[in-house]
């Protein structure tokens, strides 16, 4: 399954195929950008991060890829599983350290069905 | 080890009244953030603290928003006279801020703040 950008919140896919969230974000001087996962009556949780000078990185069964051409970054999530259920959130950044505020995305509901 | 630790969890307040959130943040990390989620929304930033350097108070919506980080640890984050519009969850990050490069914001579970 395959969300497109913020004007699709909800994206809903079947245990085991791979999921694709994607995001657009705003600002071209925007240099490093995150994917944070938050559970129901949780804070967000750190998942990959990517700075502007990459064009994909990879971790445990999740590739994020940036396009700073079209402002676009995607979150993969391979072989999804129950417990990815979540809402999914987009970051940016901006500056060179991390102590620029983070500007969030609104946010995907991603449900994963057994 | 420890994570980013919020207090209280849950707030339920009358409207008028003054509220104090509290944030510890993870050791050893200098940069930290208060953010506030409405309903069924995105992170909104309040304010941001590095080290000894002045706030960036540029988020915090009206003067009855205050925060203050004693001793550049422990941040507390006070909302006085308290409105309906204020109902939100209240979360709190902090990260390794350094000159080299870019690091992760970690979240706590944050203060689900309801005004009566």
């Amino acid at each position: 399954g395959e969300s497109v950008g913020l004007h699709l919140p909800t994206l809903s896919v079947q245990e085991g195929d791979n999921s694709i969230i994607n995001c657009a974000y705003s600002n071209s001087a925007s240099d490093y950008f995150i994917w944070y996962k938050q559970e129901s009556g949780k804070g967000p949780q750190f998942i990959i991060d990517i700075r502007s000078n990459m064009d994909k990185r990879q971790g445990q069964r999740v590739t994020v890829l940036l396009n700073k051409t079209v402002k676009h970054l995607s979150l993969q999530i391979a072989a999804t599983q129950p417990g990815d259920s979540a809402v999914y959130f987009c970051a940016e950044n901006i500056g060179e350290t991390s102590g620029s505020r983070l500007t969030f995305g609104e946010g995907t509901q991603l449900t994963v069905n057994p | 080890g420890a994570g980013v630790s919020q207090s209280p969890s849950n707030k339920v307040t009358e409207k008028g009244k003054d509220v104090e959130l509290r944030c510890d943040p993870i050791s050893g990390h200098t940069a930290l953030y208060w953010y506030r989620q409405s309903l069924g929304q995105g992170l909104e930033f309040l304010i941001y603290f590095q080290g000894n350097s002045a706030p960036d108070k540029s988020g915090l919506p009206s003067d009855r928003f205050s925060a203050e980080r004693t001793g550049g640890s422990v941040s507390t984050l006070t909302i006085q006279r308290t409105q309906q519009e204020d109902s939100a969850v209240y979360l709190c990050a902090s990260s390794l801020a350094t000159a080299m490069s870019n690091q992760p914001q970690h979240f706590g579970d944050g203060t689900r703040l309801s005004i009566l």
